[in-house]
């Protein structure tokens, strides 16, 4: 089947403006992650979810990322004012359940903030 | 919280040799331990994984091993070939509760000269 997907591929914006990130995980996987990759860093956790709800946010740098689930399928993630601080490949990840603990990351979404 | 410490940060090998990377975490609760292959642009890859009830893991040209005691564990790629050069990224987590967000290595790369 397919995997994760995420879009957009690139975001170029400019300091101050508003963007929203969406990720689309394996059908039927109920766990979901963000992560932030920076140039030559590992991936850093963002937020997860477990159905719906956000069971762990504590990766999230500020008041200004938000993430959100309604269904329990797709994810959107939210960026406030943005600042060049937040250039990077984010990353969405899906697992089948909380229990199973693969993670299976998506091709991510490339913010440049100019 | 957990803490992943990942050694070489460069490795170069000749096709056929054998590559090994190391990791230490931080975090005796940590009970599932993912590497992941990167390529250039492109999504992480999970290539391997070991559970902490498990010492050593074999998958053909792939092996990863465990020290609990120590907290430190490895992955050994015998029979190198050119397309295994990447980076390559360890990873520590907690699964229990409302946790399970991978912590990350800063990457090795690993370059197979032919």
């Amino acid at each position: 089947g397919a995997g994760v997907s995420q879009t957009p591929s690139n975001k170029v914006t400019e300091k101050g403006k508003y963007v929203e990130l969406r990720c689309d995980p394996i059908s039927g996987h109920t766990a979901l992650y963000w992560y932030r990759q920076s140039l030559g860093q590992g991936p850093e956790f963002l937020i997860y979810f477990q159905g719906t709800g956000a069971a762990d946010d504590s990766g999230l740098p500020n008041d200004r990322f938000f993430a959100v689930r309604p269904e329990g399928s797709v994810s959107t993630l939210k960026i406030q004012r943005t600042e060049r601080g937040d250039s990077a490949v984010y990353l969405c990840a899906s697992s089948l359940t909380r229990d199973r603990n693969e993670q299976f990351f998506g091709p991510g979404t490339r913010l440049t903030v100019l | 919280g957990e803490n992943v410490e990942q050694h070489p940060s460069t490795l170069s090998v000749q096709e056929g040799d054998s590559a090994v990377i190391k990791c230490t975490y931080s975090d005796s609760a940590s009970n599932y331990f993912p590497w992941y292959k990167q390529e250039l642009g492109k999504r992480p890859q999970l290539i391997i994984d070991i559970r902490s009830n498990v010492g050593e893991k074999k998958d053909q040209r792939i092996a990863v091993t465990l020290n609990k005691t120590a907290k430190h564990f490895s992955l050994h790629i015998t029979e190198t070939q050119p397309e295994d050069s990447a980076v390559y990224f360890c990873a520590a987590c907690f699964y229990g509760g409302s946790q399970g967000n991978l912590i990350f290595g800063k990457g090795t790369k690993l370059s197979v000269k032919p």
